[in-house]
């Protein structure tokens, strides 16, 4: 079975680092696309970043860049996020999903990881 | 602001047809570019509905059909049920800013 399982999240005061890990299973991530998509307390899904599949390409949410960095270890058939900077409104939980290319379906995704940015 | 926008809630009766429609512009929708839709319950991850904008992945009822026209698609559900309270999502791509990933601020069904 497919399965994404995100950890790394916790409670982290503003200008603190977390990096956020997601682990396959199932599958080789190789072949696919993966994202980051967050979604804040009681809020919608908003698009944090992205990768291709042997990570020379990567996009980022203009409210995230600079500040995030995606990567992947697709030895390890793991995904990972860097959160610098964190700042309150990053507050969310973050979910790791898989796209077969840049503009298709997110068809699998993680249970998600809640990430708390608070003094 | 989203650049895809949706009603923030709809509602029916067990049994009705409700629609949800997903509005963009030339730079997603009206460019050509699938819309995928999702469904999300309370407390867990999001789970693809419609993917291509009308197609449906094995295992989702065909109670559940997506289109589109211009610059806007459409959810419908026929037949509600009660199992179908949720909030649905609308997804497309975006070619500002150098390419995203966009989101609709997503929908409410409301089971009455």
């Amino acid at each position: 079975d497919v399965q994404l399982v995100e950890s790394g999240g916790g409670l982290v005061q503003p200008g603190g680092s977390l990096r956020l890990s997601c682990a396959a299973s199932g599958f080789t991530i190789s072949a696919y696309w993966l994202h980051w998509v967050r979604q804040g307390p009681g809020k919608g899904l908003v698009w944090v970043s992205r990768i291709n599949s042997d990570g020379s390409r990567t996009g980022y949410a203009d409210s995230v860049k600079g500040r995030f960095t995606i990567s992947r270890d697709n030895a390890k058939n793991t995904l990972y996020l860097q959160l610098n900077s964190l700042r309150a409104e990053d507050t969310a939980v973050y979910y790791c999903t898989r796209a077969s290319s840049r503009i298709a379906e997110n068809d699998y995704w993680g249970q998600g990881t809640l990430v708390t940015v608070s003094s | 602001q989203s650049v895809l926008t949706q009603p923030p809630s709809v509602s029916g009766a067990p049994g009705q047809r409700v629609t949800i429609s997903c509005t963009g512009s030339s730079s997603n929708i009206g460019a050509g570019y699938d819309v995928h839709w999702y469904y999300q319950l309370p407390g867990t991850a999001p789970k693809l509905l419609i993917y291509g904008t009308s197609n449906r992945p094995s295992g989702v009822p065909d109670r559940f059909s997506g289109s589109k026209a211009g610059t806007s698609a459409s959810l419908a559900i026929t037949g509600l049920q009660a199992e179908d309270e949720a909030d649905y999502y609308c997804q497309s791509y975006d070619t500002s800013f150098g390419g995203t990933t966009v989101f609709g601020p997503g929908t409410k069904v409301t089971v009455l």
